[in-house]
C-alpha cells in the first residue's frame, strides 16, 4: 500500500523569504503522479502543482517549484518570495498511473504561516 | 472554472439521525469522492464513484453510505450519525480524460459536520 508522509505539522517563514516543505512516500509503482494541494483558511483546496514520476524535470508553476527526487522518494515544495496569501495548510498527494479512478492518497499536511 | 458545491457549509445533527451530504459538479467529471479531513489525519477516502450507479469503498467507508443517480450529484449518507462522525467532508471531482487538467481533482469547500 502506498503511504505519504509530511513531518513538518507547522512551519513559519517571513514575507518575501523562501521556505521548503517536505514531503516523502512509499510506493512500489513506477509510474505515477505526485500533487502539493494548498487549503487556505476557510476556503477551498486547490491544486497547486504536479509532477509526472517518469518525468525526470522538476515541475515549476510561477513562485513554486518542487525537488522530485525517485530513487529517494521524496517530492518537496519550495515557495520562493512568500506572500501573505500562501498561508494555508498544504498536503502532498499521490496518485497511481494506472487505471481510471485518479485515487489520491493524502499526507497529513503542513501549516505554513507567512509573517509580515 | 469547474464549480463543485456541497450542500451545507456547516451543520449540526444529533446522534442517531440519518445525515445527508450533498455534491454538485459542473463539469460533467466522470469521477467523484468524499472524504473526511481531521486534524492530524489529512484527508481520508470514505466512497468514490466513477460512474452513475457505480461505487467502490475507500479507505473509511464504515458508517457510511453513497448515492450516485445522476452524474453530476454524488450523495454521502451517515445512517446512524454517531460523535465520532464529527468531522470536515469534503467532496471531490475529476475528469477521467481530459488533456487540459490531468488527473486534477477539483474539490468543494467543505461541510463541517457537528454530531452532538
Amino acid at each position: 500500500a502506498q503511504t505519504v508522509t509530511q513531518s513538518q505539522p507547522e512551519m513559519s517563514v517571513q514575507e518575501a523569504e523562501t521556505v521548503t516543505l517536505s514531503c516523502t512516500y512509499d510506493t512500489s509503482e513506477s509510474n505515477y503522479y505526485l500533487f502539493w494541494y494548498k487549503q487556505p483558511p476557510s476556503r477551498q483546496m486547490i491544486l497547486v502543482i504536479r509532477q509526472e514520476a517518469y518525468k525526470q524535470q522538476n515541475a515549476t508553476e510561477n513562485r513554486f517549484s518542487v525537488n522530485f527526487q525517485k530513487a529517494a522518494k521524496s517530492f518537496s515544495l519550495k515557495i520562493s518570495d512568500s506572500q501573505l496569501g500562501d498561508t494555508a495548510m498544504y498536503f502532498c498527494a499521490f496518485m497511481k498511473h494506472a487505471g481510471a479512478t485518479n485515487k489520491l492518497i493524502f499526507g497529513t499536511g503542513t501549516l505554513l504561516a507567512v509573517q509580515p | 472554472d469547474v464549480k463543485v458545491t456541497q450542500s451545507s457549509r456547516y451543520l449540526v445533527k444529533r446522534t442517531g439521525e440519518k445525515v445527508f451530504l450533498e455534491c454538485v459538479q459542473d463539469m460533467d467529471h466522470e469521477n467523484m469522492f468524499w472524504y473526511r479531513q481531521d486534524p492530524g489525519l489529512g484527508l481520508r477516502l470514505i466512497y468514490f464513484s466513477y460512474d452513475v450507479k457505480m461505487k467502490e469503498k475507500g479507505d473509511i467507508p464504515e458508517g457510511y453510505s453513497v448515492s450516485r443517480e445522476k452524474k453530476e450529484r454524488f450523495s454521502l449518507i451517515l445512517e446512524s450519525a454517531s460523535t465520532n462522525q464529527t468531522s470536515m467532508y469534503l467532496c471531490a471531482s475529476s475528469p477521467t480524460r481530459d488533456s487540459r487538467a490531468p488527473n486534477e481533482q477539483f474539490f468543494g469547500p467543505g461541510t463541517r459536520l457537528t454530531v452532538l
